[in-house]
């Protein structure tokens, strides 16, 4: 079985940027959820994606988008980088869209300058 | 989602016992309880989950108190790589997904 896996490990990119960010689910899972973990905080939600649709917004802003295709992996894009954006993306994929057990990839650390 | 309160640190040492409690007095009847570990650079590993009275599995233990109000996470015998952060968790976890506080820096010692 294959876990979760994130693409690429580490990244830099200079303000105003844009970023794509690609997770690819554990075999057999369908729903793919993506979060922000800044340094010293929690992950914090930004939304889910369930059969290629999103299915739930955390308090993220528009230049905050995703994909997920028919194989339930999944994209990640942010348009006009932020200073604040510099964080570890974090992937997690589950069975189901409702459930409190998903299953992290190790994550994409973004740094803006 | 109920909000959690759980220690920002605790030390503890090799052999020794751990317990991390963690607060949520506003829980409603839907709501589950579930403990994940964060090492550095990793995403969070699901430990345990439970609704009422105990939950054990092969890596640790969950006590809920009849009240559901609070809830503690016992790790039996902890070794120097349970370092972790542990993040407490309550809700029903609809499409919202999941939230995750500070949660709890436990650093073990020789």
């Amino acid at each position: 079985e294959t876990g979760v896996t994130q693409s690429p490990t580490h990244l830099i990119k200079t303000r105003g940027q844009q970023v794509t960010l690609r997770c690819s689910s554990q075999s057999g899972h369908n729903t793919v959820s993506w979060y922000q973990q800044a340094l010293g905080q929690g992950p914090q939600f930004i939304f889910q994606y369930y059969r290629e649709e999103e299915n739930g917004r955390g308090n993220f802003p528009p230049r905050f988008s995703g994909l997920q295709f028919p194989n339930y992996s999944s994209e990640l894009n942010v348009n006009a980088l932020e200073l604040d954006d510099s964080a570890l993306y974090l992937c997690a994929s589950s069975s189901t869209p409702a459930t409190d057990t998903q299953y992290f990839g190790p994550g994409t650390r973004l740094t803006v300058l | 989602l109920a909000k959690t309160t759980q220690p920002i640190s605790m030390d503890s040492y090799e052999g020794q016992e751990v317990n991390i409690t963690c607060s949520h007095n506003n829980i409603a009847t839907n709501d589950y309880i579930t403990w994940y570990q964060q090492f550095p650079s990793q995403g969070p590993r699901f430990i345990i989950q439970g609704y009422k009275t105990k939950v054990t599995n092969e890596v640790a233990s969950l006590f809920i108190p009849a009240d559901r109000k609070s809830s503690t996470l016992s790790l039996p015998r902890v070794s120097l790589s349970d370092t972790a952060v542990y993040y407490c968790l309550v809700g029903d976890y609809r499409a919202d997904g999941l939230t995750f506080g500070k949660g709890t820096h436990l650093i073990i010692q020789p």
